[in-house]
């Protein structure tokens, strides 16, 4: 089984600064990784994927994230948040193969200030 | 992409009540995923419905609470039978596409407000 790990619930930075949100997960297979965003009162929407080859993952709205095996991580990261990355991001794992479930981590609340 | 409609949006009911939510996709897919999302809290994957089978079920999560249909490709329900106020929270509709099916895609919810 999987599990995933995100070791802030809450994360407040200044706007401009960078930001480092943590993941860590658990696995006896190789995973697939994921980073999802949720916006106040919207759905969930992909951020980036680890799936394979290159280690450093580029997503949308300037993030990006680094896939680490020997210390099982996956942590986003951006060099300068603005007050629209105000959200809740959900870290998530699923295993090796076609359709597999996704498991999300319990989630990191990024509040950017003025 | 994928475009998962769900209704309804949001919902008021009363304890030992039921409620029937419908997930329409825009195109066939062969599983589709039932999540619930407390407040404040993470998704939890309630049951993975398959078309033709019977929905597998997470732990901690039984047929009789959770009823799931999926009639065909691009539809399914998921009922929260004898509701208490435990059972309020946010009720999501995923699918997967892209390279291995890895890439969810969700529906916007169903909040629902057990009183």
């Amino acid at each position: 089984a999987q599990s995933v790990t995100q070791l802030d619930s809450q994360v407040p930075v200044f706007e401009e600064a960078p930001v480092e949100l943590r993941c860590n997960y658990s696995s006896s297979v190789s995973v697939y990784l994921f980073w999802y965003v949720q916006y106040p009162n919207q759905g969930l929407q992909l951020l980036l994927k680890y799936l394979s080859g290159s280690t450093l993952v580029k997503g949308i709205n300037g993030f990006e994230a680094e896939f680490n095996k020997s210390q099982t991580s996956f942590h986003l990261r951006k060099p300068s948040v603005h007050i629209s990355d105000t959200a809740e991001y959900f870290c998530a794992v699923s295993a090796y193969s076609s359709a597999s479930k996704i498991i999300f981590g319990s989630g990191t609340r990024l509040s950017i200030r003025p | 992409s994928a475009v998962i409609s769900q209704k309804p949006s949001r919902d008021i009911c009363q304890r030992g009540t039921s409620l029937t939510i419908q997930c329409q996709v825009d195109s066939q897919v062969t599983m589709m995923f039932w999540y619930r999302q407390q407040p404040g809290q993470s998704l939890t994957l309630i049951a993975t419905a398959n078309q033709g089978s019977e929905a597998t079920y997470e732990s901690g999560f039984v047929i009789d609470k959770f009823p799931i249909s999926r009639p065909n490709l691009t539809f399914s329900t998921l009922t929260v039978s004898n509701m208490s106020p435990e059972d309020s929270s946010i009720y999501l509709c995923s699918v997967q596409r892209g390279l291995s099916n890895t890439e969810a895609f969700f529906g916007q919810g169903t909040r629902l407000t057990v009183v």
